[in-house]
Protein backbone atom coordinates (compact mmCIF):
# COMPACT_ATOMS: atom_id res chain seq x y z
CA UNK A 1 0.00 0.00 0.00
CA UNK A 2 1.09 3.62 -0.70
CA UNK A 3 2.04 5.63 2.54
CA UNK A 4 0.91 9.18 2.84
CA UNK A 5 2.82 11.04 5.40
CA UNK A 6 1.77 15.11 5.57
CA UNK A 7 3.22 17.70 7.72
CA UNK A 8 3.07 19.64 10.15
CA UNK A 9 0.10 17.94 12.04
CA UNK A 10 -0.91 21.32 12.81
CA UNK A 11 -0.41 24.54 12.36
CA UNK A 12 -1.19 27.84 14.03
CA UNK A 13 -1.18 30.88 12.36
CA UNK A 14 -2.83 34.56 11.53
CA UNK A 15 -5.56 35.81 8.78
CA UNK A 16 -3.76 36.82 5.85
CA UNK A 17 -0.93 34.52 6.59
CA UNK A 18 0.50 31.98 3.87
CA UNK A 19 0.41 28.48 4.69
CA UNK A 20 1.82 25.66 3.41
CA UNK A 21 1.43 22.10 3.94
CA UNK A 22 3.23 19.54 2.87
CA UNK A 23 2.15 15.27 1.80
CA UNK A 24 4.93 12.68 1.09
CA UNK A 25 3.64 9.58 -0.77
CA UNK A 26 6.16 6.31 -0.69
CA UNK A 27 6.30 5.80 -4.06
CA UNK A 28 5.57 7.88 -6.85
CA UNK A 29 2.51 8.13 -7.59
CA UNK A 30 2.37 10.78 -10.55
CA UNK A 31 -0.24 13.80 -10.40
CA UNK A 32 -3.00 11.41 -8.42
CA UNK A 33 -3.45 13.68 -5.87
CA UNK A 34 -6.24 14.99 -3.81
CA UNK A 35 -6.75 17.38 -0.91
CA UNK A 36 -9.73 18.04 1.30
CA UNK A 37 -10.50 20.43 3.77
CA UNK A 38 -12.83 19.31 6.45
CA UNK A 39 -14.49 21.43 9.26
CA UNK A 40 -15.79 19.94 12.62
CA UNK A 41 -18.71 17.53 11.83
CA UNK A 42 -18.90 18.35 8.17
CA UNK A 43 -17.65 16.01 5.35
CA UNK A 44 -14.56 17.03 3.20
CA UNK A 45 -14.73 18.93 0.89
CA UNK A 46 -12.62 18.71 -2.56
CA UNK A 47 -10.30 21.50 -3.31
CA UNK A 48 -7.71 20.23 -5.66
CA UNK A 49 -7.51 17.30 -7.66
CA UNK A 50 -4.18 15.60 -9.80
CA UNK A 51 -2.13 17.73 -7.80
CA UNK A 52 -3.45 21.14 -8.81
CA UNK A 53 -6.21 21.35 -10.87
CA UNK A 54 -8.89 23.66 -8.50
CA UNK A 55 -12.19 21.68 -7.49
CA UNK A 56 -15.01 24.64 -9.11
CA UNK A 57 -16.58 26.73 -6.88
CA UNK A 58 -12.73 26.48 -4.76
CA UNK A 59 -11.47 29.75 -4.16
CA UNK A 60 -8.32 30.48 -6.13
CA UNK A 61 -6.34 31.40 -2.94
CA UNK A 62 -6.27 27.25 -2.53
CA UNK A 63 -3.26 26.10 -5.09
CA UNK A 64 -1.42 22.58 -5.59
CA UNK A 65 2.01 21.54 -6.93
CA UNK A 66 4.11 18.45 -7.00
CA UNK A 67 4.08 15.45 -8.57
CA UNK A 68 5.92 11.87 -8.01
CA UNK A 69 6.56 11.67 -4.28
CA UNK A 70 5.92 15.08 -2.93
CA UNK A 71 3.03 17.32 -2.98
CA UNK A 72 2.38 21.29 -1.66
CA UNK A 73 -1.06 22.38 -0.87
CA UNK A 74 -0.87 26.53 -0.18
CA UNK A 75 -2.92 28.98 0.81
CA UNK A 76 -1.78 32.09 -0.59
CA UNK A 77 -3.61 34.64 2.47
CA UNK A 78 -5.77 32.36 4.91
CA UNK A 79 -9.02 34.03 5.66
CA UNK A 80 -11.68 33.03 9.01
CA UNK A 81 -13.00 30.37 6.81
CA UNK A 82 -9.88 28.34 6.33
CA UNK A 83 -9.22 27.51 9.76
CA UNK A 84 -10.00 23.79 9.21
CA UNK A 85 -8.12 20.66 8.71
CA UNK A 86 -6.29 19.31 5.62
CA UNK A 87 -5.75 15.61 4.21
CA UNK A 88 -3.93 14.70 0.82
CA UNK A 89 -4.95 11.45 -0.84
CA UNK A 90 -3.67 9.56 -3.27
CA UNK A 91 -5.35 8.07 -6.46
CA UNK A 92 -2.89 6.46 -8.11
CA UNK A 93 -3.78 3.09 -7.22
CA UNK A 94 -6.02 1.06 -4.51
CA UNK A 95 -6.08 1.17 -1.74
CA UNK A 96 -6.82 4.81 -1.88
CA UNK A 97 -5.07 6.05 0.75
CA UNK A 98 -4.97 9.28 3.07
CA UNK A 99 -2.20 11.21 4.93
CA UNK A 100 -2.91 11.80 8.80
CA UNK A 101 -4.54 15.64 8.35
CA UNK A 102 -3.06 19.03 9.53
CA UNK A 103 -5.32 20.96 11.35
CA UNK A 104 -4.78 24.75 10.81
CA UNK A 105 -5.38 27.03 13.84
CA UNK A 106 -5.55 30.20 14.87
CA UNK A 107 -2.54 32.24 16.14
CA UNK B 1 -28.58 20.19 -5.88
CA UNK B 2 -26.71 17.05 -5.63
CA UNK B 3 -27.29 15.45 -2.01
CA UNK B 4 -25.96 12.34 -1.13
CA UNK B 5 -27.86 11.21 2.17
CA UNK B 6 -26.56 7.82 4.16
CA UNK B 7 -28.69 5.82 6.77
CA UNK B 8 -28.38 2.96 8.72
CA UNK B 9 -25.74 3.60 11.29
CA UNK B 10 -26.56 2.99 14.94
CA UNK B 11 -24.91 0.95 17.97
CA UNK B 12 -24.12 -2.89 17.38
CA UNK B 13 -22.50 -5.04 19.53
CA UNK B 14 -19.27 -6.78 18.56
CA UNK B 15 -19.74 -9.79 16.38
CA UNK B 16 -22.81 -8.30 14.78
CA UNK B 17 -23.70 -6.91 11.33
CA UNK B 18 -24.87 -3.32 10.23
CA UNK B 19 -26.24 -2.33 6.47
CA UNK B 20 -25.86 1.23 5.58
CA UNK B 21 -27.66 3.17 2.65
CA UNK B 22 -26.61 5.83 0.63
CA UNK B 23 -29.17 7.26 -1.67
CA UNK B 24 -28.69 10.20 -4.35
CA UNK B 25 -30.85 13.09 -5.77
CA UNK B 26 -30.33 15.84 -8.03
CA UNK B 27 -27.60 13.78 -10.01
CA UNK B 28 -27.54 10.51 -11.46
CA UNK B 29 -25.19 8.47 -9.35
CA UNK B 30 -25.20 5.62 -11.94
CA UNK B 31 -22.74 7.31 -14.04
CA UNK B 32 -19.78 7.12 -11.08
CA UNK B 33 -17.77 4.77 -9.21
CA UNK B 34 -19.13 4.97 -5.59
CA UNK B 35 -16.63 5.23 -2.21
CA UNK B 36 -17.27 4.23 1.42
CA UNK B 37 -14.62 6.29 3.58
CA UNK B 38 -14.89 6.45 7.29
CA UNK B 39 -13.46 8.14 10.44
CA UNK B 40 -13.25 7.31 13.85
CA UNK B 41 -13.93 9.77 16.55
CA UNK B 42 -11.16 12.01 16.41
CA UNK B 43 -9.03 10.43 13.73
CA UNK B 44 -8.13 10.93 10.21
CA UNK B 45 -10.13 9.63 7.36
CA UNK B 46 -9.89 6.14 6.10
CA UNK B 47 -10.83 4.83 2.24
CA UNK B 48 -13.30 1.10 3.07
CA UNK B 49 -14.72 0.34 -0.31
CA UNK B 50 -14.97 1.53 -3.83
CA UNK B 51 -17.61 0.13 -6.31
CA UNK B 52 -17.73 0.26 -10.44
CA UNK B 53 -20.37 2.29 -12.27
CA UNK B 54 -22.28 -1.56 -13.09
CA UNK B 55 -20.67 -3.17 -10.27
CA UNK B 56 -18.59 -5.38 -11.83
CA UNK B 57 -15.51 -4.17 -9.96
CA UNK B 58 -14.95 -3.47 -6.46
CA UNK B 59 -12.40 -2.93 -3.97
CA UNK B 60 -11.61 -2.79 -0.16
CA UNK B 61 -9.08 -2.08 2.60
CA UNK B 62 -7.45 -5.08 4.18
CA UNK B 63 -8.86 -4.39 7.12
CA UNK B 64 -12.30 -5.28 5.75
CA UNK B 65 -12.32 -7.94 3.33
CA UNK B 66 -14.49 -10.87 4.13
CA UNK B 67 -16.19 -8.89 6.60
CA UNK B 68 -18.16 -5.98 4.28
CA UNK B 69 -20.16 -5.69 1.30
CA UNK B 70 -20.30 -2.99 -1.12
CA UNK B 71 -23.14 -3.07 -3.84
CA UNK B 72 -25.52 -0.37 -5.22
CA UNK B 73 -28.91 -0.55 -6.99
CA UNK B 74 -29.18 2.13 -9.79
CA UNK B 75 -32.36 1.73 -10.33
CA UNK B 76 -33.17 2.75 -6.84
CA UNK B 77 -30.46 5.14 -6.95
CA UNK B 78 -28.93 3.59 -3.62
CA UNK B 79 -25.38 2.55 -2.73
CA UNK B 80 -24.79 0.43 0.26
CA UNK B 81 -22.38 -1.74 2.46
CA UNK B 82 -23.22 -4.60 4.23
CA UNK B 83 -21.10 -5.07 7.51
CA UNK B 84 -20.69 -8.20 9.38
CA UNK B 85 -18.73 -9.19 11.88
CA UNK B 86 -18.70 -5.91 13.68
CA UNK B 87 -15.82 -5.08 15.70
CA UNK B 88 -14.67 -1.95 18.46
CA UNK B 89 -12.44 -1.23 15.78
CA UNK B 90 -14.99 -0.68 13.23
CA UNK B 91 -16.55 2.39 15.31
CA UNK B 92 -16.41 5.45 13.13
CA UNK B 93 -18.81 7.97 10.93
CA UNK B 94 -19.16 6.50 7.85
CA UNK B 95 -19.27 8.69 4.43
CA UNK B 96 -20.23 7.40 1.06
CA UNK B 97 -18.64 9.79 -1.53
CA UNK B 98 -18.64 9.73 -5.67
CA UNK B 99 -15.22 8.95 -7.26
CA UNK B 100 -14.23 10.52 -10.25
CA UNK B 101 -12.22 7.68 -12.21
CA UNK B 102 -10.89 10.32 -14.64
CA UNK B 103 -9.12 12.58 -11.00
CA UNK B 104 -9.31 9.66 -8.38
CA UNK B 105 -11.05 13.05 -6.21
CA UNK B 106 -14.19 12.24 -4.03
CA UNK B 107 -16.13 14.80 -4.98
CA UNK B 108 -19.29 14.72 -3.75
CA UNK B 109 -20.10 13.75 0.05
CA UNK B 110 -22.67 12.25 2.02
CA UNK B 111 -22.78 13.69 5.54
CA UNK B 112 -22.21 10.57 7.27
CA UNK B 113 -23.86 8.20 9.73
CA UNK B 114 -22.10 6.88 13.07
CA UNK B 115 -21.39 3.25 13.22
CA UNK B 116 -20.55 2.22 17.23
CA UNK B 117 -19.67 -0.78 17.72
CA UNK B 118 -19.64 -1.81 21.51
CA UNK B 119 -21.27 -4.05 23.87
Amino acid sequence: DIQMTQSPSSVSASVGDRVTITCRASQGISSSLAWYQQKPGKAPNLLIYTASSLQSGVPSRFSGSGSGTDFTLTISSLQPEDFATYFCQQANRFPLTFGGGTKVEIK
Amino acid sequence: EVQLVESGGGLVQPGGSLRLSCGDSGFTSSTYWMTWVRQAPGKGLEWVANIKQDGSEKYYVDSVKGRFTISRDNAKKSLYLQMNSLRAEDTAVYYCATYSSNSGGLVYWGQGTLVTVSS
